[in-house]
C-alpha cells in the first residue's frame, strides 16, 4: 500500500463546477498535511496547509479527518486557470520529510 | 523575488559525463532537499540536510552525491549520468514554523542525457 494515495484522474469539469479531491495516508503518526499545485513542467507550489479544524482560502477548502486518515480538497467555481495537477502531501511522522501522492490531474474546460 | 534559485534551468550532459546542479536560497531555512521527478510521477526524495546533517534515502543510487557548504547553497552531483537519470531535479527548503515544515521549491533543473 502506498503511503499517500490519490485518485490520479483526470478530472474533466466545466468552468464554474465544484470539484473535490480525496487523499488517504497510511502513517497515523503524520502531523502535517498539505496540498500542492503543480503546473506542467513547473515546480510544485504550496496551495494550502491543512489544519485539523479544516481551513478555507477563497474558493479552496481543505479538510482533514485524522480518524479515517483522509484529506480532501474542494474547489468551488472552477476557473480555467485551476487546471493543474494537485498533489496531496503528508509529512513522515513528525519530521521534515514529506511524502507525495502521485497527484490528481484537473482539467477545467470552457 | 526568487527565494529558491536553481541553476542551470536546463542542463544537457553526455552519458557518463559528470554534472553538477546547484541550488541557493534566500530564506535562511535550515533544511534543504533534493528531489528527482520524472514525467507523470510524484517527486522522489533523494536526500536532505538538516543544517549540515546529511540524510540519504535508502534507494538513492550511489551515483548521486550532494554537498552543502553553507546554509544558502546545496549541490547535487551526478557522477556518471545514465539515460535513466534524465528528469527534473527539484531543490526545496523548509524550516519548522509553528510545529510544521512547509517546503518551498525552486523552479527545477531539467536534465537531458544524450
Amino acid at each position: 500500500r502506498k503511503e499517500v494515495e490519490q485518485d490520479p484522474g483526470p478530472f474533466n469539469v466545466p468552468e464554474g463546477a465544484t470539484v473535490a479531491f480525496n487523499c488517504t495516508y497510511s502513517n497515523s503518526a503524520s502531523q502535517s498535511f498539505f496540498w500542492y499545485r503543480q503546473d506542467c513542467r513547473k515546480e510544485p507550489k504550496l496551495l494550502m496547509s491543512v489544519y485539523s479544524s479544516g481551513n478555507e482560502d477563497g474558493r479552496f477548502t481543505a479538510q482533514l479527518n485524522r480518524a479515517s486518515q483522509y484529506i480532501s480538497l474542494l474547489i468551488r467555481d472552477s476557473k480555467l486557470s485551476d487546471s493543474a495537477t494537485y498533489l496531496c502531501v503528508v509529512n513522515q511522522g513528525n519530521t521534515g520529510k514529506l511524502i507525495f501522492g502521485q497527484g490528481t490531474t484537473l482539467q477545467v474546460k470552457p | 523575488d526568487a527565494m529558491v534559485i536553481q541553476n542551470p534551468r536546463y542542463q544537457v550532459t553526455q552519458f557518463g559525463k559528470p554534472v553538477t546542479l546547484s541550488c541557493s536560497q534566500t530564506l535562511n531555512h535550515n533544511v534543504m532537499y533534493w528531489y528527482q521527478q520524472k514525467s507523470s510521477q510524484a517527486p522522489k526524495l533523494l536526500f536532505h540536510y538538516y543544517d549540515k546533517d546529511f540524510n540519504n534515502e535508502a534507494d538513492t543510487p550511489d551515483n548521486f552525491q550532494s554537498r552543502r557548504p553553507n546554509t544558502s547553497f546545496c549541490f547535487l552531483d551526478i557522477r556518471s549520468p545514465g539515460l535513466g537519470d534524465a528528469a527534473m531535479y527539484l531543490c526545496a527548503t523548509s524550516t519548522r514554523t509553528s510545529g510544521i515544515y512547509e517546503q518551498y521549491f525552486g523552479p527545477g533543473t531539467r536534465l537531458t542525457v544524450t
